[in-house]
């Protein structure tokens, strides 16, 4: 299995501004996965984008994927302070298994 | 109510006395993994199973087993706790391995 490797690994905003995360795979995906964790608690399903899609939206998350740089990054607009969570990517190819990275830890400020 | 089920939420146990976390899904999912997070170490898969009677060693095996005699339960079995297994655990279960995963609410175990 592969891991991301999601950076920056930390990064704190305002409200309101717009949060990006990046994520870099090594090897070949059928898919990439992003995920939240709030502090403690398990980790929730955000987006999945395929290997042959190029951006996926729900709601105030955008997800990008460059097969070709091995890349994914993960928008969120307008952020809010519920947002502040740690953000996780799952890169993925046949067979193998759901593995993470060390995660982006986002802070939103009020 | 779709959901993954972690029991106990909460334990502090002593070195060596044989322990068993339970994970059980709701969703007739094929497939279920335990992993375990430690600060700095990021999430780490422990085992992992594709169907009944099918496991397999993820990342960090050592000291843990598993079991998957029903598709809905998956425990993890500490036959003699260290406190270098002083973590926080989640199970997870996935339709397959590659579709979306659903995460328990965590046990936070404690070795002493």
């Amino acid at each position: 299995s592969q891991q991301g490797e999601e950076d920056p690994q930390a990064l704190s905003i305002q409200e309101g501004e717009n949060a990006t995360m990046n994520c870099s795979y090594k090897t070949s995906i059928n898919n990439l996965q992003w995920y939240r964790q709030n502090s403690g608690r398990g980790l929730v399903h955000l987006i999945l984008i395929r290997s042959n899609e190029r951006e996926k939206h729900s709601g105030r998350l955008r997800v990008t994927l460059d097969t070709s740089k091995k890349s994914s990054s993960l928008l969120i607009t307008a952020s809010r302070a519920a947002d502040t969570a740690s953000y996780f990517c799952a890169p993925l190819s046949a067979g193998n298994m759901l593995t993470f990275g060390g995660g982006t830890r986002l802070m939103v400020k009020p | 109510e779709a959901q993954v089920t972690q029991n106990p939420r909460y334990l502090i146990t002593v070195t060596g006395k044989k322990l068993t976390v339970t994970c059980s899904q709701n969703m007739n999912h094929e497939y279920m993994s335990w992993y375990r997070q430690d600060p700095g170490l990021g999430l780490r898969q422990i085992y992992y199973s594709m169907n009944v009677e099918v496991t397999d060693k993820g990342d960090v095996p050592e000291g843990y087993k598993v079991s998957r005699k029903e598709k809905r339960n998956f425990p993890l079995i500490l036959e003699s706790p260290s406190p270098n297994q002083t973590s926080l655990y989640f199970c997870a279960s996935s339709y397959k391995e590659s579709t979306e995963a659903f995460f328990g609410q965590g046990t936070r175990l404690t070795v002493v």
